[in-house]
């Protein structure tokens, strides 16, 4: 079967460093999405891989290794504001999105 | 530019009855995506339309559930014969590739409750 694992729920102090990773067991590869999502809202969408390396957007970075079924979404500086769901999903070879639960990101001043 | 929209924005309906949720892609869009999430849940896949090809459906949990894109634009998902359990936020998104380069947008989502 297809699975999508990321940890439930994490905790960081704000201005700190999070990592969340994400393992993956799909059909076929074709991209790994992260998306962030506010409670009561659509999920937003925060990064594209599909070669295997660091992507750097800002406070936010996002790592792939496909050898390694494996990625992870860095957060650099947390803001309150970064309190919130992130969402890692894949795209297998039917094109179709895999998404896991989310990890329920909490920021403590 | 404007970005994904979908109506209507909750929809409150009577166990048996049919609904109809639309979404509106973003002008360009080759491909639509439609999912569903239940409270505290994540993203259950539906279906996915890209451009003229037929729409991967492996996602739709009964044929209760079906949808249509016209003209490789607007798309409509119909759910039969409302059960409770359908109750969740029903997501649209569409997607460009430019330049092996993916981005991805969703629609603020449906909320259907059905009672």
């Amino acid at each position: 079967g297809q699975n999508i694992d990321q940890p439930t729920e994490m905790t960081a102090t704000e201005g700190a460093i999070v990592q969340i990773n994400c393992t993956y067991q799909t059909s076929g590869f074709n991209g790994l999405f992260w998306y962030q999502q506010h409670a009561g809202e659509a999920p937003t969408f925060l990064s594209y891989n599909v070669l295997d390396g660091l992507e750097e957007k800002g406070r936010f970075s996002s790592f792939l290794s496909r050898s390694k079924g494996y990625s992870y979404l860095l957060l650099k500086e947390l803001q309150m504001k970064d309190s919130a769901s992130y969402l890692c999903a894949v795209r297998d070879s039917n094109y179709q999105l895999i998404w896991g639960a989310g990890t329920k990101l909490i920021i403590k001043p | 530019g404007a970005g994904v929209s979908q109506s209507p924005s909750n929809k409150v309906t009577e166990k048996g009855k049919d609904v109809e949720l639309r979404c509106d892609p973003i002008s360009g869009h080759t491909a639509l995506y439609w999912y569903r999430q239940s409270l505290g849940q994540g993203l259950e896949f539906l279906i996915y339309f890209q451009g003229n090809s037929a729409p991967d459906k492996s996602g739709l949990p009964s044929d209760r559930f079906s949808a249509e894109r016209t003209g490789g634009s607007v798309s409509t998902l119909t759910i039969q014969r409302t059960q409770q359990e359908d109750s969740a936020v029903y997501l649209c998104a569409s997607s460009s590739s430019r330049g092996g380069r993916e981005t991805q947008y969703f629609g603020p989502g449906t909320r259907l409750l059905v009672l």
